[in-house]
């Protein structure tokens, strides 16, 4: 069965500090792996999917399949991250997503 | 203009009864989901479809029905068998690609309160 862990529910840095939201799964298959986010008041939308290998708004996060973990990352947080972010995972040839509890992001200034 | 429609936004219920959400997509998507947001336990799958007239279980499907008679709408039915249906519920549609990399859209959401 999958399951996605997020052992934080909230987290709070200021301005201008490095963020990292950790993201751990369970899963015996080959993973697909994202991160959504969570605007106040707007909807649930992607923000980076580990198959692309991108950077989204400075955010980037890479899978360690050692650890299994998806840890997103930005370097330089900025008061415009602060949302609810969610980790979400899918079997390879499998479209059952499955979330996390999520993590409230709070920069402050 | 293109996306996922949910109603109603707002809706209230006595116990005892059932109810239906609505979701309605014109992205042409093959995939729908439903999901159970409630605070500080994330998203938590109900029922997924991946074509018309197919649909499987996720990991809170009972006291919940839904049905796939159209590509375009999925509607979930709360019924009065589920026990604590006080929620916000969203729906999400995806292509699907072969390697399952699915990116999902989702809906505005509805909230339904049980009286």
């Amino acid at each position: 069965a999958q399951r996605v862990t997020q052992p934080e529910k909230l987290l709070s840095v200021f301005k201008g500090a490095p963020v990292e939201l950790k993201c751990n799964y369970s899963y015996s298959g080959s993973p697909e792996l994202f991160w959504y986010v969570q605007y106040s008041r707007q909807r649930l939308q992607l923000l980076l999917r580990h198959i692309s290998r991108e950077s989204i708004k400075g955010f980037t996060a890479d899978l360690n399949k050692g650890e299994t973990s998806f840890h997103l990352k930005k370097p330089f947080a900025q008061e415009e991250d602060s949302a609810m972010y969610y980790c979400a995972l899918s079997g390879y040839n499998n479209n059952d997503m499955r979330f996390g509890a999520g993590t409230r992001l709070t920069v402050k200034p | 203009d293109g996306g996922i429609t949910q109603s109603p936004k707002y809706l209230f219920r006595k116990e005892g009864q059932n109810v239906t959400l609505s979701c309605e997509q014109n992205l042409n998507h093959d995939a729908m989901y439903w999901y159970r947001q409630d605070p500080g336990q994330g998203l938590r799958l109900i029922y997924y479809s991946q074509i018309v007239n197919d649909f499987q279980k996720g990991d809170i499907a009972e006291g919940y029905s839904v049905s796939r008679e159209k590509k375009e709408s999925f509607p979930l039915t709360v019924t009065s068998a589920q026990k604590n249906p006080t929620a916000f519920y969203l729906c999400a549609s995806s292509p699907l690609t072969a390697s399952g990399a699915n990116v999902l859209t989702f809906g505005a959401g509805s909230r339904l309160t049980v009286l």
